[in-house]
């Protein structure tokens, strides 16, 4: 199956401690956003990259949350110092770009427990 | 700001019958684009149906058909002959550039 993949698929931590997700978008595309889950709410967006370049991050991925690309292929998602309310399950999706409304793919989730 | 509002939390259908979720977002723009989302119990977000803006012609994807009123802000999903395996959360999306706004969500039970 060459769709896109997440690791883990289950953290729980300590608060305090760092975590740090990775994603493995479709192999061609070159679009790839995060998204943060909420229990009963929808997808809310964090940050995007097109190729390498983070081109975009939402006012919710705050200095603790950082993102990267690097060489456009997987992306890593690491929140330093977690707090409780960062539980929550965070969805990565790719797409081919580069003209809108090209089609998101989305991964399984990383599901993070910030006890 | 874009806002996307599923006044539905939850919805059930009797197998093989018809049932019509809400959806309604706010947006000053003219041309964007409209998603439904699907994500079963503990398995990822798959795309349902897609609906440019510009279109006046509703999508329909074989059994799933939205009714797009542009000026009403409203974009429904329509689901004909309920299967079991539509048993899922629907999630109404709103998408200007790259940032794509969802809606709660409405969980739909399909009774057999």
């Amino acid at each position: 199956d060459t769709g896109v993949s997440q690791n883990p698929r289950h953290k729980i931590t300590k608060r305090g401690q760092n975590v740090t997700f990775r994603c493995d978008p479709i192999s061609e595309h070159n679009r790839l956003y995060w998204y943060r889950q909420t229990l009963g709410q929808g997808p809310e967006f964090l940050t995007y990259f097109q190729n390498e370049a983070q081109l975009e991050k939402s006012r919710l991925l705050s200095d603790r949350f950082s993102a990267e690309r690097p060489k456009g292929s997987f992306s890593t998602l690491e929140i330093q110092r977690t707090e409780q309310g960062d539980s929550a399950m965070y969805l990565c999706a790719s797409s081919l770009g580069p003209f809108v409304p090209d089609t998101q793919y989305f991964g399984p989730g990383t599901r993070l427990t910030v006890l | 700001a874009q806002t996307v509002t599923q006044s539905q939390p939850e919805m059930s259908v009797q197998e093989a019958e018809t049932v019509t979720l809400s959806c309604t977002y706010d947006t000053s723009e003219s041309d964007y684009y409209l998603f439904w989302y699907k994500q079963p119990p503990s398995r990822q977000m798959i795309l349902v149906i897609r609906q440019e803006a510009y279109k006046q012609q509703n999508a329909t994807e074989n059994r799933f058909s939205v009714n797009f009123q542009k000026a009403a802000k409203s974009f429904s999903l329509k689901i004909s002959d309920s299967q079991l395996g539509d048993a899922a959360m629907y999630f109404c999306a709103y998408r200007l550039s790259n940032d794509m706004r969802f809606g709660a969500g409405t969980r739909l039970t399909v009774k057999p």
